[in-house]
């Protein structure tokens, strides 16, 4: 079974720039997860979605951040424009409904975001 | 303040050695899962715990929940080198299914 795939791996922008990042869900995983890691701190939660609805996005800087899951497969995230203390690991997640495998979240590599 | 706290924050055993991640949080939880990270890799998934006094273990690890469901440990058996990177405990405090995480727990193991 094919892990969740993101890309690209890494990114290196300007600030006041703009990037996108694409994630592919496990196949068949209704619930997808952006998250957000800075160096030396643990993931926090920037969005959920379930399907193409939005769960909770109540830690996304909506400002400059968006988000889209149009067709409730695969999903991008964009920064614009991007600030230096966006530098970060972007990691997409996706988690099944079926009752069997439930609650089990499983990450891809990440997107390195650096911002200079 | 911090919602879940890792200790210790970094751990240094040499091979062979058994060891032990904490992770508490001040409120009950829904779930409590462990991930294992590597510099430059994403989130490796170890194990899920959901109800109170629960234990699972895959190969040498070890993971208990307690009963009130507000504190767990990552225990490792006879450690390994490949057993070194970050541990990170996350939490389902809602019910909906997303994590809060601690700030991880880096192990170094030394051969």
């Amino acid at each position: 079974e094919a892990g969740v795939a993101q890309s690209p791996r890494y990114k290196i922008i300007e600030k006041r720039q703009s990037v996108a990042f694409w994630c592919n869900p496990i196949s068949g995983h209704a619930t997808l997860y952006w998250y957000q890691q800075i160096l030396g701190q643990g993931p926090k939660l920037l969005i959920q979605f379930q399907n193409n609805g939005v769960v909770d996005d109540s830690q996304l800087p909506k400002d400059r951040f968006s988000a889209e899951r149009l067709k409730g497969v695969d999903s991008t995230l964009k920064i614009q424009p991007a600030k230096l203390e966006d530098s970060a690991v972007y990691l997409c997640a996706s988690s099944s409904t079926d009752r069997g495998q439930r609650n089990t979240i499983y990450f891809g590599e990440g997107s390195w975001l650096t911002v200079v | 303040s911090q919602e879940l706290e890792q200790s210790p924050q970094s751990l240094i055993v040499q091979e062979g050695k058994n060891l032990t991640i904490n992770c508490t949080s001040s409120k009950t939880l829904y779930g409590l899962y462990w991930y294992k990270q590597k510099y430059g890799e994403g989130l490796i998934f170890l194990m899920m715990l959901q109800k109170g006094g629960e234990e699972k273990s895959h190969e040498k690890i070890t993971a208990k929940l307690d009963e009130k469901k507000q504190q767990s440990s990552l225990h490792i058996t006879a450690s390994q080198p490949s057993h070194a990177g970050i541990y990170l405990c996350g939490a389902d405090k809602t019910g909906a299914n997303n994590l809060f995480f601690g700030t991880g727990t880096r192990l170094t193991v030394i051969p």
